[in-house]
């Protein structure tokens, strides 16, 4: 079956350090992965996405790696900020294109 | 330009009554999408539609839930005798187009059942 999940739930950082989020997902077929950002008492906010036939995309201040080799991909956050504290969720494109299917999430926690 | 709006925004309801959940999406969007969060969980799909079209329900419990996007008015998500099962964020994204690339979210109802 498919399904997205991360390998880290909690993840606490210095504010100016860089912060690594992994995924892991199941569905090779997938074409596209995104990342949310979701605050406390909010819906999810949509960061940067990437699509199955690149390696890398860069946002401002973050960037999402994929490795389709063995199925994982990453959110790079360059010189964390307070305000970068949230809940983040991997997701894929489903097969069918109609649907997100959500990781479990991973807390990220930046220290002042 | 509003984005999607959803509400209430937060719904208190007694184990066996009903909860009616509305999504507006934003202007223009005809694709909604409703999904549900538990504590300390990621979302969940429930339903896809499309005006007056159900897409994908293949994330729907198969009693008691139902969904509507009608030609005029916003999307409802309908829980019948609500159980504390029930109890946990649901929120709806809305597309322009087909697919859930470009879709934006509400700020999600959060329903708990008492």
């Amino acid at each position: 079956g498919e399904s997205v999940g991360l390998h880290l739930p909690t993840l606490s950082v210095q504010e100016g350090d860089n912060s690594i989020i992994n995924c892991a997902y199941s569905n090779s077929a997938s074409d596209y992965f995104i990342w949310y950002k979701q605050e406390s008492g909010k819906g999810p906010q949509f960061i940067i996405d990437i699509r199955s036939n690149m390696d890398k995309r860069q946002g401002q201040r973050v960037t999402v790696l994929l490795n389709k080799t063995v199925k994982h991909l990453s959110l790079q956050i360059a010189a964390t900020q307070p305000g970068d504290s949230a809940v983040y969720f991997c997701a894929e494109i489903g097969n069918q294109g109609g649907k997100l299917i959500f990781g479990q999430g991973t807390e990220l926690s930046v220290k002042p | 330009n509003a984005g999607v709006m959803q509400n209430p925004r937060h719904l208190v309801r007694r184990r066996g009554q009903e909860a009616r959940l509305r999504c507006s999406p934003m202007k223009g969007h005809s694709h909604v999408y409703w999904y549900r969060q538990l504590p300390e969980e990621g979302l969940k799909f429930m339903v896809y539609l499309q005006k007056e079209n159900i897409i994908d329900e293949s994330g729907m419990p198969k009693e008691r839930f139902s969904a509507e996007f009608p030609k005029e008015g916003p999307s409802i998500l309908r829980i019948q005798q609500v159980v504390r099962g029930d109890s946990a964020a649901y929120f709806c994204a809305s597309s322009l187009e087909q697919g859930a690339l470009k879709a934006f979210f509400g700020q999600g109802t959060r329903l708990t059942v008492v």
